[in-house]
């Protein structure tokens, strides 16, 4: 079956540790996304990827790394320096841009730094 | 600049018709999409309009007014599973290519 498959689902850090959260997909998509979400509040552009072996920033990008190796996976590492790092993290994916179609979605990341 | 506006919160009965509105100002307009997102879950795409007018699909429709940035996505014979986040999304030709809005959280009650 193709799809966007992220992982972990939950993960628990301590302030000051760096997490890297997953994302795969196997649609052969260009474009790439991460979004985070917070409690009663819409998505946010964290950083965006066109293209392997680049990448853009989103409104929200400080603190926060990615890198497109490869063009079915696109990490997203959370950094000591994001202050506020709890929050749902979305992962997208689109045929891209000539493309007019939806964003095809995981299924989620929660983290919560204790 | 970007923006789109969505009410927060709206409520409506069982079985009832429910209207939700967005209005959006972008740089370009590919397109407007309608997400629906159960709490705690990914957002599942519904709906599309890229021309002005009318989109059915089951129970669910879309409209959409270019020329007005106006779009509403209406809901038939409401189910207590409808009870979800409505999320608006416009598809812009340029950089990061969706801007979403903050969604409106529907409750349908009994």
């Amino acid at each position: 079956d193709g799809g966007i498959t992220q992982s972990p689902k939950y993960l628990f850090r301590k302030e000051g540790q760096n997490v890297t959260l997953s994302c795969e997909q196997n649609l052969n998509h260009d474009a790439m996304y991460w979004y985070r979400q917070d409690p009663g509040q819409g998505l946010r552009l964290i950083y965006y990827s066109q293209i392997v072996n680049d990448f853009q920033k989103g409104d929200i990008a400080e603190g926060y790394s990615v890198s497109r190796e490869k063009k079915e996976s696109f990490p997203l590492t959370v950094t000591s320096a994001q202050k506020n790092p709890t929050a749902f993290y979305l992962c997208a994916s689109q045929p891209g841009l000539a493309n007019t179609g939806e964003l095809f979605f995981g299924e989620g990341s929660r983290l919560t730094v204790l | 600049g970007q923006n789109i506006d969505q009410p927060t919160e709206m409520t409506a009965t069982e079985g009832a018709i429910v209207q939700i509105n967005c209005t959006y100002q972008t740089s370009g307009f590919n397109g407007l999409f309608w997400y629906q997102q159960h709490a705690g879950e990914a957002p599942t795409f519904l709906s599309y309009n890229v021309l002005d007018g009318l989109e059915e699909k089951g129970r669910f429709s879309s409209f959409l007014s270019r020329s007005k940035g106006y779009s509403y996505l209406l809901l038939k014979e409401l189910q207590m599973k409808d009870s979800a986040s409505y999320l608006c999304a416009v598809s812009t030709p340029y950089g990061q290519n969706f801007v979403f809005g903050p969604g409106t959280r529907l409750s349908v009650l009994p």
